[in-house]
């Protein structure tokens, strides 16, 4: 596709059911980050893959949260019981390889809200 | 660790003011400076970009000239309008394997016609 996708958009749960959401990042782009903005909050950093590697989980808040990526393309995030401070919406980019002078491309982001 | 800190919002301005919104960064090696603005009920998205010192990244009429001696990324407008009324955020990335995006806490601009 054009651009990075993900879904749902919109997410309404209740506290204590798990959620996933779905990144699928611009082809070709090797790399695939996720990050968390909570209301009236900067950017909270997740996760990373290259590949289908995530080499470093420390950024999850808790262990309730896992991500994996299949075929070096989708990723999802899972959130299990969820719980209302969870709610943020949560950003997913890529790019092209793992440098920093790569640009990441955002997706429009999955608004969580856990009731 | 490697952080960045910018000015808080919210910035309000008439249009065609001039715009400056400060970022600092705290970093151990030489990272890459972003500003990535976002709009109203849209994503986020790269305003500009340097990757070395004294580069200076502009787009859209906003400059920002990477300081390595002031450790500093200000965002700099000639005249805004109210089409830039968004949140900007400053960022940076670690080295040359980045893993990540440190950002900003973010500002609001708001413009007045």
């Amino acid at each position: 596709g054009a651009g990075v996708s993900q879904s749902p958009s919109n997410k309404v749960t209740e506290k204590g059911k798990d959620v996933e959401l779905r990144c699928d990042p611009i082809s070709g782009h090797t790399a695939l980050y996720w990050y968390r903005q909570s209301l009236g909050q900067g950017l909270e950093f997740l996760i990373y893959f290259q590949g289908n590697s995530a080499p470093d989980k420390s950024g999850l808040p808790s262990d309730r949260f896992s991500a994996e990526r299949t075929g070096g393309s989708v990723s999802t995030l899972t959130i299990q019981r969820t719980q209302q401070e969870d709610s943020a919406v949560y950003l997913c980019a890529s790019s092209r390889e793992l440098f920093s002078y790569n640009e990441q491309f955002f997706g429009p982001g999955t608004r969580l809200t856990v009731l | 660790g490697d952080s960045v800190t910018q000015m808080e919002g919210p910035v309000t301005l008439s249009e065609e003011a001039f715009l400056t919104i400060n970022c600092t960064y705290t970093a151990t090696g030489y990272p890459s400076l972003f500003w990535y603005v976002q709009y109203p009920g849209e994503g986020l998205q790269l305003l500009l970009k340097a990757t070395k010192a004294d580069d200076k990244g502009s787009n859209k009429g906003f400059e920002a000239t990477y300081r390595k001696e002031t450790t500093s990324f200000h965002l700099e407008k000639g005249s805004v309008q109210v089409s830039d009324s968004a949140v900007y955020f400053c960022a940076l990335s670690e080295g040359s394997s980045a893993s990540k995006i440190i950002f900003g806490s973010g500002t609001r601009l708001s413009i007045r016609p």
